[in-house]
């Protein structure tokens, strides 16, 4: 049964890398991973989705290695407005299912 | 461009009153879904459209009903609604399936007593 693990709560300062990592078992090989950011009182925004290797965008890295069984999403600096809870989502695809595991979600606090 | 909208933002119903949700996107997606938002429990997908006339089950179906009105509809229906149904709810599309990114509506904060 595919899983997602990823921890409960993180504590970090304004500038600093912040690191989350999502251990996702049983992940097949044709599934995305994918991580959302999302705030009090709103719906989850997308930020990052990778299938190998290593993604970059505007706001955050994603790392898979080659193996899959996890991820790493990495916040360069960040600041304040970054507190929210992440989420990481492993999309499975199986026949006609389709599987979208959500990990608990990360709480990260931002502190000045 | 709303993006993705839903109604109502907040309800409270009494045991055995039955509703619906109703959601609506104008980004031309083909997919949508239904999820529901507990604390502790992230999020689950209750039911899902690949596409326009199609439906499928999600993690939590049972209790709930859905109908894909159009490309752009998705509504969710409480029959007969129970206290653990009491939730948020999240409705969402994307362009299609296999991985793309999901847009979320603000939610439906649901109270059942």
């Amino acid at each position: 049964l595919a899983k997602t693990t990823q921890p409960i709560s993180m504590d970090s300062y304004e500038g600093q890398e912040v690191n989350i990592t999502c251990s996702h078992n049983n992940i097949a090989t044709n599934d995305y991973i994918t991580w959302y950011q999302q705030f009090p009182s709103q719906g989850p925004r997308f930020i990052i989705q990778g299938y190998k290797t290593k993604v970059t965008n505007e706001v955050a890295s994603l790392f898979i290695p080659a193996d899959r069984k996890s991820s790493t999403l990495s916040l360069p600096r960040v600041s304040l407005s970054d507190t929210a809870v992440y989420y990481c989502l492993g999309d499975l695809r199986a026949g006609n299912n389709r599987k979208l595991i959500w990990g608990l979600g990360t709480s990260l606090a931002v502190n000045p | 461009n709303a993006g993705v909208t839903q109604t109502p933002k907040f309800q409270v119903l009494k045991t055995g009153q039955s509703m619906t949700l109703q959601c609506a996107q104008d980004m031309n997606h083909n997919s949508m879904y239904w999820y529901r938002q507990d604390p502790g429990m992230g999020l689950r997908l209750i039911y899902y459209s690949a596409s326009e006339g199609t439906t499928d089950k999600g993690e939590v179906p049972n209790g709930y009903n859905v109908s894909r009105l159009n490309k752009r509809e998705f509504s969710l229906r409480l029959e007969s609604a129970a206290p653990s149904q009491t939730s948020v709810y999240f409705c969402a599309s994307s362009v299609g399936e296999g991985g793309n990114e999901q847009f979320f509506g603000p939610g439906t904060r649901l109270t059942v007593l």
